[in-house]
């Protein structure tokens, strides 16, 4: 069975203190991981789409990598306003009823203290 | 503006009113698709769509409803909604199976 795993649930951080988020995934035919940033009552809007293991992306204090087996999601100096839900939803391979269908996991809380 | 718009975005009804959510992009995308979100649970996909006419279950299918006859268009509808079908839901679009996903702002539904 297919799954989507992220830790920490949640996670509090001092503004300036930089950490790391987990994504770790048991996908058959992996297409595709992404990331997405969540605010409150809010759809979950884009960041980062990584293909195949070893990849990055960069935005401003955000950085994203991929293995074969997990993604981290790297937050530099993090402020007040990065404080959100992240989600991570890998995308199955072709073939079947599958093809499209994208796995979430259940996301991070990130709280960032001025 | 390139956007994926659902109506109602709050919506409380009763047990076994028959009830649509309308969701619609404007970005000519290929895929479309519906999710819930609940507390716990996190984002769960309940059908997904590749073209027009051509819809497929997600992961939690029992007791919604889909069709897509344009393009731009993808209700949900609940034929008999119950109240364990309270929660937020949000419509999604994206081009092609690997491309970046955009999302409503969410219709949030009670059912008494």
């Amino acid at each position: 069975e297919d799954q989507v795993t992220q830790s920490p649930e949640a996670l509090r951080l001092q503004e300036g203190e930089s950490s790391s988020l987990n994504c770790s995934y048991t996908v058959s035919g992996l297409r595709g991981l992404f990331w997405y940033r969540q605010d409150p009552g809010k759809g979950p809007e884009f960041l980062f789409t990584l293909y195949s293991a070893g990849e990055e992306k960069e935005k401003e204090r955000l950085k994203a990598t991929l293995t074969k087996k997990e993604s981290f999601l790297h937050i530099t100096a993090p402020k007040p306003e990065d404080s959100a839900t992240y989600l991570c939803a890998v995308l199955k391979g072709a073939g079947g009823t599958s093809y499209g269908k994208l796995t979430f996991g259940q996301g991070t809380i990130l709280t960032v203290h001025p | 503006e390139a956007q994926v718009t659902q109506n109602p975005r709050y919506l409380i009804t009763v047990t076994g009113k028959k009830l649509t959510v309308t969701c619609s992009q404007n970005m000519n995308h290929e895929y479309m698709s519906w999710y819930r979100q609940d507390p716990g649970l996190g984002l769960r996909q309940i059908y997904y769509s590749m073209n027009v006419e051509v819809t497929d279950k997600g992961d939690v299918p029992e007791g919604y409803k889909v069709s897509r006859k344009e393009k731009r268009n993808f209700p949900l509808i609940l034929e008999s909604p119950s109240p364990n079908q309270t929660s937020l839901y949000f419509c999604a679009s994206r081009w092609g199976a690997k491309d970046t996903q955009y999302f409503g702002p969410g219709t949030r539904l009670t059912v008494l």
